[in-house]
């Protein structure tokens, strides 16, 4: 029974590229959180995703950030044109309806050059 | 809006030993979940322990324990026996139980065990 999968573990961007990163939530998880660290610092909720739905974003930037969670595939966290503020530890996390437990993944973390 | 503090960034424990890491919280609702999160080095986050708002006993896991005081919005997390192991982040976190809820952190707490 795998784990909440976070691809890449590394990813490094320079200024103004795109950042995609990936989760695929455990087996029968239909709900999705990303969250991003800073360093030294804790974990900013950014977007709660249900399969096909945004059901809360309240903690992304309103540019730049997107987040989907299509019927088929991994979860995407899409940031556009990054900055070096951007550079941070990106966490997913999931859990089934019936359970309030995050089950996180092992994070991406995004250099921005 | 619900917030989550942990007001000491910094703790330290002799091997052995017996520490305990405060939180506090604000709320208006009645009925919620409180956790505590370790994040050792690796970055991994794993589920130390979880107490449900209407239960008045104490949640207990192994060496693990925590004090939930809800009239006074506290939950500490008390670690018997500290181990070696045990050196980590440790974040306090709050959600709400009615419906589509997010997970909020406190800012946490990086415990060094001393041997």
């Amino acid at each position: 029974n795998a784990g909440v999968m976070q691809n890449p573990r590394h990813l490094v961007r320079r200024r103004g590229q795109e950042a995609r990163l990936r989760c695929s939530p455990m087996k029968g998880h239909s709900h999705v959180y990303w969250y991003r660290q800073l360093p030294e610092e804790g974990l900013k909720f950014m977007v709660y995703l249900q399969k096909e739905n945004i059901i809360d974003e309240s903690g992304m930037p309103k540019e730049r950030f997107s987040a989907e969670f299509p019927k088929e595939g991994p979860s995407i966290l899409r940031i556009q044109q990054v900055v070096r503020g951007d550079s941070a530890a990106y966490f997913c996390a999931s859990s089934p309806w019936t359970d309030e437990k995050l089950f996180f993944g092992s994070g991406t973390q995004l250099s921005v050059l | 809006a619900q917030t989550v503090t942990q007001s000491q960034p910094e703790m330290s424990v002799q091997e052995a030993e017996t520490v305990t890491l405060s939180c506090t919280y604000d709320t208006s609702e009645s009925d919620y979940y409180l956790f505590w999160y370790k994040q050792p080095p690796s970055r991994q986050m794993i589920l130390v322990i979880r107490q449900e708002a209407y239960k008045q006993q104490n949640a207990t896991e192994n060496r693990f324990s925590v004090n939930f005081q809800k009239a006074a919005k506290s939950f500490s997390l008390k670690i018997s026996d500290s181990q070696l192991g045990d050196a980590a982040m440790y974040f306090c976190a709050y959600r709400f139980s009615g419906g589509y809820q997010k997970v909020t952190f406190g800012t946490g707490t990086k415990l060094q065990v001393i041997p």
